[in-house]
């Protein structure tokens, strides 16, 4: 079956260390995303790439980090300078970026990172 | 300042009526809007796409409209299922001047189909 697989479901960590989100996908998708979900607001845009070995802020970049040296993956690093790590994050992918041919987004099931 | 609302209150429905949710947009001048479904601990699952020039759109149970001069997609689900719980989220991409395109979320609105 293709799809997006997140690992691990739940992930917990101590403040201070920074730590590292996988995500996988066997769609064959140039573009990938990751979203973070906070309670009560809309899903927030964290990074963006259209293609291996390039990528892009989105609206809440700092304090992250990012690679994108295969097209299968996009492993999001979330360092110890992120002030608000605690959350829930979403991978997605589309076939080309959205807008160019009206893509949806295809989510993984994401990750529960809890930092104490 | 830009805004997306989507009623933040769960609404709760009978098995059988018709469920409808608002998406509400402010400042926004969207090319298409996307509705997506998300169950708790999950990612969300993409139902349906409509363009700006497209006032319905339908998908068996599912039915969207958009009207731009109102700024507003209604999302209903006829003959609603306990099954059809969930969080529906609604999405604007929008075709930025610069090059390029962002798509942005609603904080989601929670059905809760009973029996």
């Amino acid at each position: 079956d293709g799809g997006i697989t997140q690992s691990p479901k739940y992930l917990f960590r101590k403040e201070g260390q920074n730590v590292t989100l996988s995500c996988e996908q066997n769609l064959n998708h140039d573009a990938m995303y990751w979203y973070r979900q906070d309670p009560g607001q809309g899903l927030r845009l964290i990074y963006y790439s259209q293609i291996v070995n390039d990528f892009q802020k989105g609206d809440i970049a700092e304090g992250y980090s990012v690679s994108r040296e295969k097209k299968e993956s996009f492993p999001l690093t979330v360092t110890s300078a992120q002030k608000n790590p605690t959350a829930f994050y979403l991978c997605a992918s589309s076939p080309l970026l959205t807008g160019s041919n009206n893509s949806p987004l295809h989510f993984g099931n994401g990750t529960r990172l809890t930092v104490t | 300042s830009q805004k997306i609302e989507q009623n933040s209150e769960a609404l709760n429905i009978q098995e059988g009526k018709t469920a409808t949710l608002t998406c509400n947009y402010t400042n926004y001048s969207p090319a298409y809007l996307q509705w997506y479904r998300q169950d708790p601990g999950r990612g969300p699952v993409f139902l349906l796409l409509i363009r700006e020039n497209e006032k319905e759109k339908r998908k068996e149970r599912l039915k969207v409209t958009f009207d731009t001069t109102l700024k507003q997609s209604l999302f209903h689900i006829t003959a609603s299922q306990p099954a059809d719980s969930a969080t529906y989220l609604c999405a604007l991409d929008l075709l930025l001047t610069g090059g390029g395109n962002k798509l942005t979320f609603g904080t989601g609105t929670q059905l809760k189909v009973e029996l």
